[in-house]
């Protein structure tokens, strides 16, 4: 069956824009995941939702960052006024219980100009 | 410092050879442990999944969870070059879904 998928793959901004990441789970999974990923670096938790609730955001960097998942299913991560350290690969995981395994879809690349 | 520590530098192997990963943590909280596969340009693939302190076996794959000393580790017997990539691992804690990554193992394995 079909995976996690997320669009754009790749997003070129120029500093100040808004940008708008989008995150399509897998069918039926309730919990979705927003993670960052720095060059080099591990993934960085941002936020969680279980089904429309965003029951965690502490990991969000800035009040420019928000996301939303409006009808329990595709998620949209927004970034406000985007800055050169946003740029970073935005991964997406969906997983069908709290404690199960989440899958991740391939990210998308921000490059901030 | 942070929570999952994992030296991050370049592993190369002859194929064939016994592949060693580890990582440190510093959160008693963890109960929950991962090893993570990334290919280049792709998302984390699970490996395992381990529960506690303990051995797991999947394969030519190994996890094992030292909770005592905060440890855990991965071992790939008989290297193949398709398991060149990247490797996280991840643990979490009880009632705290968010997954804590270390920086991640770049392996080698050479033909």
């Amino acid at each position: 069956g079909a995976g996690v998928s997320q669009s754009p793959r790749y997003k070129v901004a120029k500093r100040g824009q808004d940008v708008a990441l989008r995150c399509d789970p897998i069918s039926g999974h309730v919990s979705l995941f927003w993670y960052q990923q720095a060059l080099g670096q591990g993934p960085e938790f941002l936020t969680y939702f279980q089904n429309e609730a965003q029951l965690d955001k502490s990991g969000l960097p800035s009040d420019r960052f928000f996301a939303e998942r409006p009808e329990g299913s595709v998620s949209t991560l927004k970034i406000q006024r985007t800055q050169q350290e946003d740029s970073a690969v935005y991964l997406c995981a969906s997983s069908s219980g709290t404690y199960n395994e989440q899958f991740f879809g391939p990210g998308t690349r921000l490059t901030v100009l | 410092q942070k929570e999952v520590e994992q030296d991050p530098g370049p592993l190369s192997v002859p194929e064939g050879a016994i592949v060693s990963l580890n990582c440190t943590y510093s959160n008693s909280a963890f109960q929950y442990f991962m090893w993570y596969r990334q290919y280049s340009r792709k998302g984390p693939e699970l490996l395992m999944y381990t529960y506690s302190s303990g051995n797991k076996e999947d394969g030519r794959f190994t996890a094992q969870v030292d909770k005592s000393s905060k440890y855990i580790s991965l071992f790939i017997r008989d290297s193949q070059p398709s398991d060149s990539a990247t490797y996280l691992c991840a643990m979490s804690a009880h009632g705290n879904n968010r997954l804590a990554f270390g920086k991640g193992n770049q392996v080698v394995v050479i033909p």
